[in-house]
């Protein structure tokens, strides 16, 4: 089974211009994650989607960033403009949804964002 | 204030070596969840243990074992035996029920542990 991707697994772009970054989960998880991890500091979550809705959006930093998931399955996440401080590496997760504490987040690679 | 706590900066163990990666946390719910992740440099983060509040039992996996002190906040993960492939930055994150099971997790900064053959 695959495990979660997330494409591209690294993006260097300028300041003001606009990245996309792509997640695709396990086959079969209604649950989507997003998660930002700034240098030095917290992974610290972004958002949660469950099938194509967004069931907790408090982590998302500010509008310049736009995440959606069109069918339920893959998810994108949209920075644009892009400043400086969205720097960092961008985790996805995804779940099967058990109801239970123990379900477990199955994480992708990352994406290393570098604005410059 | 910090929820997720891991103050170790670096970690070496000797190779065969047991080694224990300290994390408290701070939680006024009283059911949540607690997990460990293993991130290597090809950075995927691994899923490695899973710790209950209700759990009476510490739980284990393999060579990854839990020592959850509830009293004192602490979920402190221990590896025996360590291998050279055991060299990775671990997190601590822990979820709580009153955002919900299938909610976003809150992590620590994580802890580099290194292998020395």
């Amino acid at each position: 089974e695959a495990g979660v991707t997330q494409f591209p697994s690294h993006s260097v772009i300028e300041k003001g211009q606009t990245v996309t970054l792509r997640c695709d989960p396990i086959s079969g998880h209604d649950n989507l994650y997003w998660y930002r991890r700034v240098m030095g500091k917290e992974i610290k979550f972004l958002l949660h989607f469950v099938k194509e809705s967004k069931q907790d959006e408090s982590g998302m930093p500010n509008n310049r960033f736009l995440a959606e998931r069109t069918g339920g399955t893959y998810s994108t996440l949209k920075v644009q403009p892009a400043e400086l401080e969205d720097s960092g590496v961008y985790f996805c997760a995804s779940s099967h949804p058990s109801g239970t504490m123990k379900e477990t987040q199955y994480f992708g690679p990352g994406t290393r964002l570098l604005v410059l | 204030a910090q929820k997720i706590t891991q103050t170790q900066p670096g970690m070496f163990v000797q190779e065969k070596e047991a080694v224990t990666l300290d994390c408290t946390y701070d939680t006024s719910d009283p059911s949540y969840g607690l997990f460990w992740y293993k991130q290597p440099s090809s950075g995927e983060m691994i899923f490695l243990i899973y710790q209950g509040s209700y759990d009476q039992q510490n739980a284990t996996e393999g060579r990854y074992s839990l020592n959850f002190q509830k009293a004192r906040k602490s979920a402190n993960l221990v590896i025996s035996a360590s291998q050279l492939g055991d060299s990775a930055m671990y997190f601590c994150a822990m979820r709580e029920l009153n955002t919900g099971a299938n909610s976003k997790l809150t992590f620590g900064k994580g802890i580099t542990l290194s292998v020395r053959p």
